[in-house]
């Protein structure tokens, strides 16, 4: 099975930081990874798709980037309202779903 | 606009069983295979099961293979996940998830449920 793994596990910032996140696959998922925005007792929401395709109606200070094995997720100036836990997600496996263990952005 | 309600969560001893379910409204239940997703206290989220959009194919992790099925009515536009012989570790927060695009193997997921919680002790 393809295994995630995201890191930092936990990122201190500031409002206005640029942010970034990694996420790494054990092997190739081609551009098939999503990211995901989850804060306490909410179900998660989908932030970007295709690797670096924004969700409609999420802000376009985020942006998602990658292809292959390593992906990143940017938020290009951290807002109040995005301290929360971020997930990384692989669908290249038809049979096979895998998150990644998550990231805490939290406020500095 | 697209809605998805879990219910059926609930408090079972360990090697009992539930029945989850997830009423689905606002887009066509039969274009989207549909998902469904953990997440134990605290943890992170963990891909439990999917069945296709033709309820053809499903598809389970390791970890509850053998024990979980996963089905869907389209008359009632509604998802179930019979949960047997259940064991501490599958406590958890149980969501629906829908996938982005129809007829696709695509399985990023835009619309989730509420979750139910599923609480496994004695």
């Amino acid at each position: 099975d393809i295994q995630m793994t995201q890191s930092p596990s936990t990122l201190s910032a500031s409002v206005g930081d640029r942010v970034t996140i990694t996420c790494r696959a054990s092997q190739s998922i081609t551009r098939w990874l999503a990211w995901y925005q989850q804060k306490p007792g909410k179900a998660p929401k989908l932030l970007i798709y295709d690797a670096s395709s924004l969700q409609g109606g999420v802000p376009s200070r985020f942006s998602g980037s990658g292809s292959g094995t390593e992906f990143t997720l940017t938020i290009s100036s951290l807002q109040p309202d995005d301290f929360a836990t971020y997930y990384c997600q692989q669908y290249n496996t038809y049979s096979r779903a895998a998150f990644g263990q998550g990231t805490l952005v939290e406020i500095k | 606009q697209v809605q998805l309600v879990e219910s059926g969560g609930g408090v079972v001893q360990p090697g009992g069983s539930l029945r989850l379910s997830c009423a689905a409204s606002g887009f066509t239940f039969g274009n989207y295979d549909m998902h469904w997703v953990r997440q134990a206290p605290d943890k992170g989220l963990e891909w439990v099961a999917v069945i296709s959009y033709d309820t053809n194919r499903n598809y389970y992790s390791d970890s509850v293979q053998g024990r979980f099925t996963i089905s869907a009515d389209k008359s009632k536009n509604t998802l179930y996940l019979q949960m047997n012989s259940l064991r501490v570790e599958d406590t958890a927060v149980y969501y629906c998830a829908k996938v982005l695009k129809g007829h696709s193997s695509s399985w990023c997921f835009d619309h989730w449920g509420q979750g139910t919680l599923v609480t496994v002790s004695s």
